[in-house]
């Protein structure tokens, strides 16, 4: 079964401009969350999808924003971007079931300057 | 408010020690805790721990869960340089929402 697959791997932006983000989750999983990673917050919730629902949102501006579609790929969006933006995008997926793990993608290096 | 804390925030080791890492937990209806290993990449599983007093083990790894006092250990013995990493904790808890700790960043010397 292959993994989650995130896309771009790295990106650099300006400040003011956007960008979008894509996961794919592993074959079957319904389930997106998608986390910022920096080296001072760690791991941050952002939010998580479901079947094309967003059903868990953390606490980021509405500058962040995502979707998911009918095949559970997601995509996330930045617009606006600040220089504290610049972190380590990580998605991951989830099927859920007992008991749940979550799968990470590679992640998303962003650079903004 | 849910979090985790980890504990020590960074730690250095030589080869062949022993390591001990804490992750306390304060989050609503706990359901699992995680413990994730990220080199440059993304962080891969370890152990889920769901049960008090079990311990999950994995050759040199181990990690048990204290659900009453609300924490979770990670050891790792005879420490090896490939060891090196920031280990994650993570919390599942209402709404299948997943809290992270900052990470314990271990590195271990030759």
């Amino acid at each position: 079964k292959a993994g989650v697959t995130q896309t771009p791997r790295y990106l650099i932006k300006t400040r003011g401009q956007q960008v979008t983000l894509s996961c794919s989750p592993i074959s079957g999983h319904r389930s997106v969350s998608w986390y910022q990673q920096t080296p001072g917050q760690g791991l941050q919730f952002l939010f998580e999808y479901f079947s094309e629902t967003q059903r868990n949102k953390g606490n980021f501006p509405g500058r962040f924003s995502g979707r998911q579609f009918s095949n559970s790929r997601s995509e996330m969006n930045v617009s606006t971007l600040e220089l504290g933006d610049s972190a380590l995008y990580l998605c991951a997926s989830t099927n859920y079931g007992s008991y749940n793990e979550q799968f990470f993608g590679p992640g998303t290096r962003l650079t903004v300057l | 408010e849910d979090k985790v804390v980890q504990s020590p925030l960074s730690l250095v080791v030589h080869e062949g020690d022993t390591v001990t890492l804490n992750c306390s937990y304060e989050v609503t209806n706990f359901r699992s805790l995680l413990w994730y290993k990220q080199e440059k990449k993304a962080p891969t599983f370890l152990f889920m721990l769901t049960s008090s007093g079990i311990e999950k083990k994995s050759g040199r790894l181990s990690s048990i869960l204290d659900k009453k006092e609300l924490f979770s250990i990670l050891n790792i013995t005879a420490t090896q340089t490939g060891d090196s990493a920031i280990y994650l904790c993570a919390v599942e808890g209402t709404g299948n929402q997943f809290y992270f700790g900052t990470g314990t960043s271990l590195t271990v010397i030759p």
